[in-house]
């Protein structure tokens, strides 16, 4: 079946490191992977997408990164900060079709 | 302009009753999800309407669980005679999707139930 995963459960750094969230997915090829940020209580808010003709992408101090070889995506927060504490999830896109992962609950520690 | 727009924000029931939940999406969108997510876990896929297309119901748990779509708009997601497993947070989100496959989601702050 096609699965998309996101490995780590929770992730805990140091104020001012950067944090990397991996997405990894199986049995198929998505066009497309967004992420996204959740705050407790609220819905998903959209961050970033890559395509999988593009092996990168940056908005601010985000960095995405798409491997088709291995079939992961990376996911970067640079110079953390607390208010970067939240929960990511990858989705994978199709024309029809959102799937998401599971999410990584980042916490950043002053 | 409005976000998507869900309600009740939070719904109490016992086991046994029905409920509707209520989705607004933000006008002019095409594609309509609805998504169910439990405590601590990822989201569950239940349903997808896409324009005139009948909808996608791959995802729905059981029969117990349905959803419509009046005029393109407004979504009601229906669930009979109440489990406890049925007690999560549902979540509905709308994207415009005219031959943009890769638009983002805009997700409403969803319905936290709770079947008693």
């Amino acid at each position: 079946s096609q699965k998309i995963e996101q490995n780590s459960e929770a992730l805990n750094i140091q104020e001012g490191k950067t944090a990397t969230l991996t997405c990894n997915y199986t049995n198929y090829s998505p066009a497309y992977l967004q992420w996204y940020r959740q705050d407790p209580g609220r819905g998903p808010v959209f961050l970033l997408l890559i395509r999988e003709n593009e092996k990168e992408k940056r908005k601010e101090r985000l960095k995405v990164t798409f491997d088709t070889t291995l079939k992961q995506s990376l996911f970067h927060i640079t110079a953390s900060q607390p208010a970067d504490s939240a929960t990511y999830l990858c989705a994978r896109v199709s024309a029809n079709d959102m799937r998401f992962g599971a999410g990584t609950r980042l916490t950043v520690k002053p | 302009g409005a976000g998507v727009s869900q309600s009740p924000s939070n719904k109490v029931t016992e086991k046994g009753k029905d409920v509707e939940l209520r989705c607004d999406p933000i006008s002019g969108h095409t594609a309509l999800y609805w998504y169910r997510q439990s405590l601590g876990q990822g989201l569950e896929f239940l349903i997808y309407f896409q324009g005139n297309s009948a909808p996608d119901k791959s995802g729905l748990p059981s029969d117990r669980f349905s959803a419509e779509r009046t005029g393109g708009s407004v979504s009601t997601l229906t669930i009979q005679r109440t489990q406890q497993e049925d007690s999560a947070v549902y979540l509905c989100a709308s994207r415009y999707q005219q031959g943009t496959v890769g638009s983002p989601l805009h997700f409403g702050n969803g319905t936290r139930l709770t079947v008693t």
